[in-house]
């Protein structure tokens, strides 16, 4: 079936300017992460939400970031007056619960190349 | 805070069998994940380890230790398309929060 599936792939953004990154989770899935991996770096968490519920917003860098699921599917991360620190990759991530083997497995995107100038 | 420890990289021999450590210090942990990322791709799912001890997936088995906080990713006959990161990453949940922690990761290279 579809993974999760980010747009854009890349984008570039002058220094002030507002950009919106999609994530598609997989059908189904409650859990979606957002992170943020810089180069040579592991994935730093950005925030988490169980359906439309946004349940930890605590690895959000500043109030300049923010997210949504309204819908418990589909979300987006914005930045608002990007800096050049703001470049990295942003990855998502969807996750489900298999109760009969009490384990989760959890997918990631492509994830989203910021490059702010 | 949440304290993750991985090597930064390892080297090993195509066929041979590589070991990768993951320590961490956590509160509200619930598991441990493992991730592979090529360069300039997105990690890929490994394994999910909630109980102690070892879970095997083919070449990859994973084993957990929940006292120690200790876990380890083990990659068997190794083939030069191993060559990746390796990422260690606790699952905690807890007073509103919820976190996946990831380690800087434990780059491997397959060598011939």
């Amino acid at each position: 079936g579809a993974g999760v599936s980010q747009s854009p792939r890349y984008k570039v953004a002058k220094r002030g300017q507002d950009v919106a990154l999609r994530c598609d989770p997989i059908s189904g899935h409650v859990s979606l992460f957002w992170y943020q991996q810089a180069l040579g770096q592991g994935p730093e968490f950005l925030t988490y939400f169980q359906n439309e519920a946004q349940l930890d917003k605590s690895g959000l860098p500043s109030d300049r970031f923010f997210a949504e699921r309204p819908e418990g599917s589909v979300s987006t991360l914005k930045i608002q007056r990007t800096q050049q620190e703001d470049s990295a990759v942003y990855l998502c991530a969807s996750s489900f619960y298999d109760r009969s083997r009490n384990s989760y497995e959890q997918y990631f995107g492509p994830g989203t190349r910021l490059t702010v100038t | 805070g949440q304290n993750i420890d991985q090597p930064t990289e390892m080297t090993a021999t195509e066929g041979a069998i590589v070991q990768i450590n993951c320590t961490y210090q956590t509160s509200g942990f619930n598991g441990l994940f493992w991730y592979q990322q090529h360069a300039g791709e997105a990690p890929t799912f490994l394994s999910y380890n909630v109980l102690d001890g070892l879970e095997e997936k083919g070449r990859f088995s994973s084993f957990l230790s929940r006292s120690k906080g200790y876990s380890y990713l083990l990659l068997k006959e190794l083939q030069m398309k191993d060559s990746a990161s390796y990422l260690c990453a606790p699952w905690t949940s807890g007073a509103g929060s919820y976190q996946l922690t990831f380690g800087k990761g434990t780059k491997l290279s397959v060598i011939p």
